[in-house]
């Protein structure tokens, strides 16, 4: 069965520094994609990034990049250069292949602190 | 560009009655999945709807049902509620098949007493 696991319940950064969640999953799938959520207090789950499983190169966009070793299959995220706006949950999910219906798999999530 | 949409934004029920949820998709998009989010805990998938037909299903019991209009917007239904059902219930829409291109509502919180 498909699994995504975040083992960092809750995480602490200084504001302007770089942190990175970590995410591990589990498919005997060879096509699958990762996505990185930011859940704030509102509750409505923000896509920051995504990374396919055929993807050779490591995604970015903007602050954030996913760190993929496939051989290990983690798919950690990068936020670099921290802001207070960052301070929220962060699922990692896993999708599903598309012709089988393409759910989406999360994981427990981390919940992120920014200091100022 | 409106995003997803759901409603009601909050809801209060008491145990053993029933609730419709509703969302509307994203512009463009067809296709229609729900996730339940305990408290504390991440999204777990409910079910998906695509040309009016429920096409995959998540570990919930027949409690659960839903519906997808010609518009594409949906419905989520739950029957004799429990105190477990108590949870934020998110909506994402995409095209089919779904590939990257997931956009969530902000949810509705559902409290069971």
């Amino acid at each position: 069965a498909q699994k995504i696991t975040q083992t960092q319940p809750g995480m602490f950064v200084q504001e302007k520094e770089a942190v990175t969640l970590d995410c591990t999953y589990d498919t005997s799938d060879q096509s699958y994609g990762l996505f990185w959520y930011k859940q704030p207090s509102s509750g409505e789950m923000i896509f920051l990034i995504y990374q396919g499983s055929y993807d050779e190169q490591n995604a970015t966009e903007g602050r954030y990049s996913l760190n993929f070793q496939k051989a290990r299959k983690s798919a950690n995220l990068v936020i670099s250069a921290s802001q207070l706006g960052d301070s929220a949950m962060y699922f990692c999910a896993m999708r599903e292949v598309p012709n089988q219906g393409g759910k989406l798999i999360f994981g427990q999530g981390t919940e992120l602190s920014v200091k100022p | 560009d409106a995003g997803v949409t759901q409603s009601p934004t909050h809801l209060i029920k008491t145990r053993g009655q029933q609730v419709t949820l509703r969302c509307s998709p994203k512009s463009g998009h067809d296709t229609v999945s729900w996730y339940q989010q305990a408290l504390g805990q991440g999204p777990q998938f409910i079910f998906q709807y695509y040309e009016e037909e429920e096409r995959q299903r998540g570990n919930f019991p027949d409690r659960f049902s839903g519906h997808q209009f010609p518009n594409y917007s949906s419905e989520l239904n739950v029957n004799a509620l429990l105190l477990g059902d108590s949870a934020l219930y998110l909506c994402a829409s995409s095209l089919y098949p779904p590939i990257y291109g997931y956009t969530f509502g902000s949810g509705t919180r559902l409290t069971v007493v």
